[in-house]
């Protein structure tokens, strides 16, 4: 089966710079991506890494280490809007993506 | 805007009373997936259309059942709704399958179970 690990909550003030950490256990890797879910939402794409090695999308950067199967997701400048769910999904040889549980990001001011 | 579209947002059943929940897509990308996610839980796949070609989760109960009867909607029916299936309902598409082909999700169906 698929294991992906994320922690469950974390606290951040505006502007400061927060990395969520996850760790995956998969039967087959074919990227890995990042989604942010706001309550009652749907999750919306923020960021995809098959290669190791960091990637930057403005505030947003994400990173992968295949061999430590090891990501991140770093968000700077924290804004309140950034209060929300972030989502690490694995594909693994196919299709399919594997969901972590999410990392409820609250931010204050 | 291209997108994808759920209806309703929020669905109230009442126990063993069938439901359908319907996604729509302006997209026109090959493939459609259902997830269940509840509460502080991670969306859970149920199963995907490639095409017309169904695709059902080995642990997806029988009780949830999918169509899909052009490329644009596909519906999702669950024959006798339990308490246990009260959860948000997401409907998500994309292009293609594997790779870098990113899923994008509708705003979802909270389903609640009286």
């Amino acid at each position: 089966g698929q294991n992906i690990d994320q922690p469950t909550e974390m606290t951040a003030t505006e502007g400061a710079i927060v990395q969520i950490n996850c760790t995956y256990q998969t039967s087959g890797f074919n990227g890995l991506f990042w989604y942010q879910q706001h309550a009652g939402e749907a999750p919306t794409f923020l960021s995809y890494n098959v290669l190791d090695g960091l990637e930057e999308k403005g505030r947003f950067s994400s990173f992968l280490s295949r061999s430590k199967g090891y990501s991140y997701l770093l968000l700077k400048e924290l804004q309140m809007k950034d209060s929300a769910s972030y989502l690490c999904a694995v594909r693994d040889h196919d299709y399919k993506l594997s969901f972590g549980a999410g990392t409820t990001v609250t931010v204050r001011a | 805007d291209a997108m994808v579209i759920q209806n309703p947002r929020y669905q109230v059943t009442q126990f063993g009373k069938p439901v359908t929940l319907s996604c729509s897509q302006t997209l026109n990308h090959n493939v459609m997936y259902w997830y269940q996610q509840k509460s502080s839980q991670a969306p859970k796949l149920l199963f995907h259309y490639y095409d017309k070609d169904f695709n059902n989760e080995a642990d997806t109960p029988d009780n949830f059942q999918s169509r899909r009867p052009n490329t644009s909607f596909c519906f999702l029916d669950i024959r006798s709704p339990g308490l246990g299936d009260a959860a948000m309902y997401l409907c998500a598409t994309s292009r293609d399958a594997g790779g870098a082909e990113t899923q994008y999700f509708g705003p979802g169906t909270r389903l609640l179970v009286l």
